[in-house]
């Protein structure tokens, strides 16, 4: 079965080191996005990708980076890493066009 | 600025049904989305009004009024499993979808 996944699904890391968060989808979406999700605050776009070589900035792209090599993956980088950017990171794909977006199980990222 | 308000936390009762309200501001409007999210887990997608009316599926309906800025998602029914985060999202114009911070739903017996 097609699917979407992400590792790890659990980090623990310190201020300033860089941090990569893999996304991988089976589902041969052109469309890819990275959210994050706290408390108190809806999902919030950091980069989207609509095909291979493609990202965009989203809402919230300050210290974070993305690439896009092929269509399966979309790994999210965070340079370095800062606590407010503990939080829990969303992949999610889409066909293009399409109007539904699936989501990834999620990464909860701690930075001490 | 682009805002989705929906309430934050809602109480019902097993059997019986709740409505969770949605209203919005955003730049544009190319379909509202309604996803169910369960603690810990990913959001998971429920329902898409593009159109003013009432889209019905099973237990659970939603509505869209684009002149007044304003959805509701019908749930009907319910079941304890329906304990979970209900997520109102909007696409505007950029084709980007806007987020509300969800309304918490508790089911109680």
């Amino acid at each position: 079965d097609a699917e979407i996944t992400q590792s790890p699904r659990h980090k623990i890391t310190e201020t300033g080191r860089q941090v990569t968060l893999a996304c991988h989808q089976t589902w041969n979406h052109n469309n890819m996005f990275w959210y994050r999700q706290d408390l108190g605050h809806g999902l919030r776009l950091i980069h989207y990708s609509y095909g291979v070589q493609d990202t965009n900035k989203g809402e919230v792209s300050d210290g974070y980076s993305v690439s896009r090599s092929n269509t399966e993956d979309l790994p999210l980088t965070l340079e370095s890493a800062a606590s407010s950017q503990t939080s829990v990171y969303f992949c999610a794909s889409s066909t293009q066009g399409g109007e539904t977006q699936y989501f990834g199980p999620g990464t909860r990222l701690l930075v001490l | 600025g682009q805002n989705i308000d929906q309430p934050t936390e809602m109480t019902a009762t097993e059997g019986a049904i709740v409505q969770i309200n949605c209203t919005y501001q955003t730049s544009g409007f190319n379909g509202l989305f309604w996803y169910q999210q369960h603690a810990g887990e990913a959001p998971t997608f429920l329902s898409y009004n593009v159109l003013d009316g009432l889209e019905e599926k099973g237990r659970f309906s939603s509505f869209l009024s684009r002149s007044k800025g304003y959805s509701y998602l019908l749930l009907k029914e319910l079941q304890m499993k329906d304990s979970a985060s209900y997520l109102c999202a909007v696409r505007d114009s950029n084709y980007q979808l806007i987020w509300g911070a969800g309304t918490k739903l508790i089911i109680k017996p």
